[in-house]
């Protein structure tokens, strides 16, 4: 079964600084896609980013970048600028034949 | 706005009690899933369907009766839950199992007293 660990449960960043959340999975699977959910208060699951396992290049969306380490089975998200609306709980996930979420990291921004 | 609406957003309901969620999408998608949030721990995928048919079901206890008449409306009907199965439960949809996203509804925040 496929397994998706966050290492960190909570973050802080300063506003305008930069923020790495970090995301580990386990796979035997081959082929598979690598998504940033973030879920504000208002509970409403976002998709923030997503990656293409085939893919080397990492996705970048605005402000929102990620380091995928395919070999490594790694895939952090960098948040540049952070902004206060930034303050979320993030959730990376793993879809090959399901979709696997990891336990979040919930990220608070100071102003 | 995800284009998914779940209703209703707020139930308590007691142990004897039986009620339905409701998860409803136009967006053309074929799938739909039921997950389950309880606080500190992964989301948990409860069901999964495609094309109205039910393709996974995680061990899910038979309390939990999932229904999807069609590719556009899912339900989740719920009959002597248990203090434990209080969470947020969630419905996503996507247009396939495969390689796409999902979407989610703002979710059902249930309390079982």
């Amino acid at each position: 079964a496929q397994t998706v660990t966050q290492s960190q449960p909570e973050m802080s960043v300063q506003e305008a600084e930069t923020v790495t959340l970090s995301c580990t999975y386990d796979t035997s699977e081959s082929d598979y896609y690598l998504f940033w959910y973030k879920q504000p208060p208002s509970r409403q699951m976002i998709l923030v980013i997503r990656q293409e396992a085939y893919k080397q290049q990492n996705a970048t969306e605005n402000r929102f970048s990620v380091n995928f380490q395919k070999a490594a089975k790694s895939f952090s998200l960098k948040i540049s600028d952070s902004q206060l609306g930034d303050a979320a709980m993030y959730f990376c996930a793993y879809r090959g034949n399901d979709m696997r979420f990891g336990a979040g990291t919930r990220l608070t921004v100071k102003p | 706005e995800t284009g998914v609406t779940q209703t209703p957003r707020h139930l308590v309901m007691g142990m004897t009690n039986k009620k339905s969620l409701k998860c409803e999408q136009h967006l053309g998608h074929n799938a739909m899933y039921w997950y389950k949030q309880s606080a500190k721990k992964p989301l948990e995928l409860m069901f999964v369907y495609n094309f109205k048919e039910q393709t996974e079901n995680n061990s899910v206890p038979s309390r939990f009766s999932p229904e999807c008449p069609n590719s556009s409306h899912l339900f989740l009907h719920l009959h002597t839950l248990q203090p434990e199965d209080s969470a947020l439960y969630l419905c996503a949809s996507s247009h396939g199992t495969g390689d796409t996203e999902a979407f989610f509804g703002q979710g059902t925040r249930l309390t079982v007293v």
